[in-house]
């Protein structure tokens, strides 16, 4: 059972619009979570983080809304520039003392039209 | 700084060899992970380990092994590859208290 869903597997923006992309969760225990945005034939990297305590947090041009009673968040970048063409993974982390690891989803992949 | 090193950067591997893939990190985290990541599948955890010495099974661990004899190597060993271990592996690691993990360049295999 998929715990952490990325149901759009690609999605396509025009540069300087808004890019939004969703992620869905089934775990009640997560209380962390993150996005991680992917290069081809490079590693993931961190982009940005909320905690469940929280409904938004914001990082320049990045923000990550958490709706909890929905179990969903979504990661909004604003304007969209071609270097955000990547795709970007939503990751979980359960609550629980020692409970570093991370539940991916699938990933989309965005592409920025200039 | 490096961060996280990972070799070879990729292989060929006939079936039925024996295969270790290196990972090395330099930030001193203590718990360090694998996974692997397949087309339409995401990132799916194959081993961790939460400080040296210690290790554990991911969800998708059969085939694998990990040892953990110090803080900065997290090698992963294929005992006996198998077509379906073809795959881009990512080491990772992360600091204590902290959920943030930091990826590896990665290793692609495949297994022929």
């Amino acid at each position: 059972d998929q715990q952490v869903k990325q149901n759009s597997p690609s999605l396509s923006v025009q540069e300087g619009r808004i890019s939004i992309l969703n992620c869905d969760y089934t775990n009640s225990m997560f209380d962390y979570f993150l996005w991680y945005k992917k290069y081809p034939a490079e590693g993931p990297t961190f982009l940005i983080s909320i905690s469940s305590i929280k409904d938004k947090n914001e990082d320049g041009r990045f923000t990550v809304f958490l709706n909890k009673s929905a179990k969903h968040l979504s990661l909004h970048i604003v304007p969209s520039q071609p270097g955000d063409s990547a795709v970007y993974f939503c990751a979980a982390r359960g609550s629980g003392a020692g409970s570093y690891q991370l539940t991916f989803g699938k990933g989309t992949k965005l592409s920025v039209i200039p | 700084i490096a961060g996280i090193t990972q070799a070879p950067t990729s292989q060929i591997l006939a079936a039925g060899r024996r295969m270790t893939l290196r990972c090395t990190q330099d930030m001193r985290h203590n718990a360090m992970y694998w996974y692997r990541q397949d087309l339409g599948l995401g990132l799916r955890l194959i081993h961790y380990s939460n400080t040296a010495g210690t290790t554990g099974k991911g969800e998708v661990p059969d085939g694998y092994s990990v040892s953990r004899a110090n803080t900065d190597d997290f090698p992963l060993t294929l005992a006996s590859a198998v077509p379906s271990q073809t795959s881009v592996y990512f080491c990772a690691s992360s600091n204590e208290g902290s959920s943030t993990q930091y990826f590896g360049p990665g290793t692609r295999l495949t297994v022929l």
